[in-house]
């Protein structure tokens, strides 16, 4: 049973335009959500998270929104750049002190120049 | 400062053969993860260290898998005998104790057998 799901698989999008990742999840337990960025041949790098207590967080050119009544969550780059091409993977924890991470199956994105 | 290392970046080995992975997490961290990630699929919690303590292994297949963080520092991620489904890409992660979600990911091993 998938708890954490990406169901695109990929995403490609011209330089400078709008990127949005999706993510949905189905335990109402979680009460953490990150993004990881992931280049070939290299392990994750975290990206930006967002607690289940608030509905955005923002850094840079990445926002998160989190929409708890829908468990959903999705990631935009604004402006995307060819370097943010890489797959993304959404991840969950799974609340309390375990720390554990759930994790989706990750949506590779294509920024095309 | 450092990232997480490990080593080997890749591996190819025969079935039934063992294999180890090692990995030394960023300074100061104590929670210590080792994932595996298959083909298309994230990566998939296998043990997570607590200092020395394995704090949660349920998801490793202990027939064959083993792991040791003796010193509370590095750690040792054995397969003995090795299967073909065991190929993947064995991740090793750190994050300070119960402070942070934010785990830090090593460049992982591909394990391939053959």
């Amino acid at each position: 049973d998938q708890q954490v799901k990406q169901n695109s698989p990929s995403l490609s999008v011209q330089e400078g335009r709008i990127s949005i990742l999706n993510c949905d999840y189905t335990n109402s337990m979680f009460d953490y959500f990150l993004w990881y960025k992931k280049y070939p041949a290299e392990g994750p790098t975290f990206l930006i998270s967002i607690s289940s207590i608030k509905d955005k967080n923002e850094d840079g050119r990445f926002t998160v929104f989190l929409n708890k009544s829908a468990k959903h969550l999705s990631l935009h780059i604004v402006p995307s750049q060819p370097g943010d091409s890489a797959v993304y993977f959404c991840a969950a924890r799974d609340g309390g002190a375990t720390n554990k991470l759930i994790f989706g199956t990750g949506t590779l994105l294509a920024v095309q120049p | 400062e450092a990232g997480v290392v490990q080593s080997p970046r890749y591996k190819i080995i025969e079935k039934k053969q063992p294999v180890a992975f090692w990995c030394n997490p960023i300074s100061g961290h104590n929670t210590l993860y080792w994932y595996r990630q298959n083909l298309g699929q994230g990566p998939e919690l296998l043990i997570r260290y607590e200092n020395e303590e394995a704090v949660d292994d349920s998801q490793l297949p202990k027939d064959r898998f083993s792991a040791e963080r003796l010193k509370g520092v590095d750690s040792t991620l054995k397969i003995q005998p090795a299967e073909l489904g065991d190929s993947a890409v064995y991740l090793c992660a750190s994050s300070f104790q119960g402070t942070s979600s934010t785990q830090y990911f090593g460049p992982g091993t591909r394990l391939t057998v053959l």
